[in-house]
């Protein structure tokens, strides 16, 4: 089955600075790659996605790259803020599976 | 406005007692998933199923039963629970490739 990768665990930045979170992937058959955030006491939500037929996508402050090659994807935070503070997780889907990384825990200091 | 539910917030069990946990969408999604959140573990897949009676085990099966009769209802079972099931639960659904909605958990504590 799938196995996703995320690094780092924890990552602590100063509010302005970027943030950048990275995943592998291990099914080569992976086409969808979404990225959930999490605060605390809540349910994961989506914050952007992307496809194995596209290289980058852009939200405003967020982005996410995905080189299907390598078979590794990241998210890129920019100008972050406190509100940023959350756990990030990745994850990888064929169809209808979704497996997902083990979490990023992001702390934005003001 | 996109909804999936769980039955309980929070739910406390002796051990040895059977449990269910109910899942509810109203999007007509395909898939379902349980997954099971432990602080540093992530989001682990404990069964999913791709349609009404159809089920696949995720990667931590051992202890678990799920049920779909309905497309809408996903049921997490813990036939004989145990301090080791203590743990946040989280049901999602989507349609297959696409964005998969949370519901917003279930605290599990077995004493």
């Amino acid at each position: 089955g799938e196995n996703v990768e995320q690094h780092p665990s924890t990552l602590s930045v100063q509010e302005g600075d970027s943030a950048v979170i990275k995943c592998t992937y291990s099914d080569s058959a992976s086409n969808y790659f979404p990225w959930y955030k999490q605060e605390l006491g809540k349910r994961p939500q989506l914050i952007i996605d992307i496809r194995s037929n596209v290289g980058e996508k852009k939200d405003q402050r967020i982005a996410v790259t995905l080189n299907k090659t390598a078979k590794h994807f990241s998210l890129h935070i920019t100008e972050t803020q406190p509100e940023d503070s959350a756990v990030y997780f990745c994850a990888a889907s064929r169809y209808s599976t979704l497996t997902f990384g083990k979490g990023t825990m992001l702390l934005v200091s003001p | 406005d996109v909804k999936v539910t769980q039955s309980s917030r929070y739910l406390v069990k002796r051990t040895g007692e059977k449990v269910f946990l109910e899942c509810v969408q109203d999007m007509d999604h395909e898939n379902m998933f349980w997954y099971r959140q432990d602080p540093g573990l992530g989001l682990r897949l404990i069964y999913f199923s791709y349609d009404v009676k159809m089920k696949e085990k995720g990667d931590i099966p051992e202890g678990y039963s799920v049920s779909r009769e309905k497309k809408e209802r996903f049921s997490l079972i813990l036939e004989s629970a145990s301090t080791n099931q203590t743990s946040m639960y989280l049901c999602a659904s989507r349609a297959p490739n696409t964005e998969a909605f949370f519901g917003q958990g279930t605290r599990l504590t077995v004493v």
